[in-house]
């Protein structure tokens, strides 16, 4: 599988846009770009996900590189309940397979 | 609508004692997963069921896991003889025909053996 690389961690302060990074170099012209989050004590939740062109959603803007080697999961107004782990991956979307989350940004909302 | 649902919530059981974690996913959704959680740690895959086919059982640890999907809908994951390192949050995902990576999480089990 492609790897991704995101930072450990970033802060921000509420209310203010969140824009966090996601490298991946090596994806696949057939890759789709997921994001995920883990609130504290709380299953993983699906945030987002793209192929080439950006994508908004009631949740978060997702900007994709133009060679889709990066993209950049945007919360346009961060609450402290978006305090939470945020995962990267990448994969076929229509393929159903297991998720594997790396380390992830743990993103801490200051009030 | 409903989502996933887990029952039970918390669990805690002595070790060598086997328990069964019930899964209920959303209604529609083709395919199901488990994971598990240890505290601090990713994702671990289990087994994934799509539709009728066979199970993908590649991610259970050992044969005292074992699970089964009744009628396409829910699923429950039986531990054998339980052990203490099988202490984790169990969680189960579904997700809608031809959505593979976009999967809806259940709130999880806590088990504890002690």
């Amino acid at each position: 599988d492609a790897k991704t690389t995101q930072p450990n961690s970033m802060e921000s302060n509420e209310e203010e846009p969140v824009h966090l990074p996601c490298n991946h170099s090596t994806i696949s012209g057939t890759d789709y770009i997921h994001w995920y989050r883990q609130l504290p004590s709380q299953g993983p939740e699906y945030v987002i996900h793209g192929l080439t062109s950006n994508v908004n959603n009631r949740m978060a803007s997702l900007a994709i590189a133009e060679d889709r080697k990066s993209s950049t999961l945007i919360l346009h107004r961060a609450t402290l309940r978006d305090a939470a782990v945020y995962y990267c991956i990448l994969g076929l979307s229509g393929s159903a397979r297991q998720l594997t989350f790396g380390s992830g940004t743990q993103l801490t909302v200051l009030p | 609508g409903a989502g996933v649902s887990q029952s039970p919530s918390n669990k805690v059981t002595e070790k060598g004692k086997d328990v069964e974690l019930r899964c209920d996913p959303i209604s529609g959704h083709t395919a199901l997963y488990w994971y598990r959680q240890s505290l601090g740690q990713g994702l671990e895959f289990l087994i994934y069921f799509q539709g009728n086919s066979a199970p993908d059982k590649s991610g259970l640890p050992s044969d005292r896991f074992s699970a089964e999907r009744t009628g396409g809908s829910v699923s429950t994951l039986t531990i054998q003889r339980t052990q203490q390192e099988d202490s984790a949050v169990y969680l189960c995902a579904s997700s809608p025909p031809g959505s593979g990576l976009e999967q809806f999480f259940g709130p999880g089990t806590r088990l504890t053996v002690l």
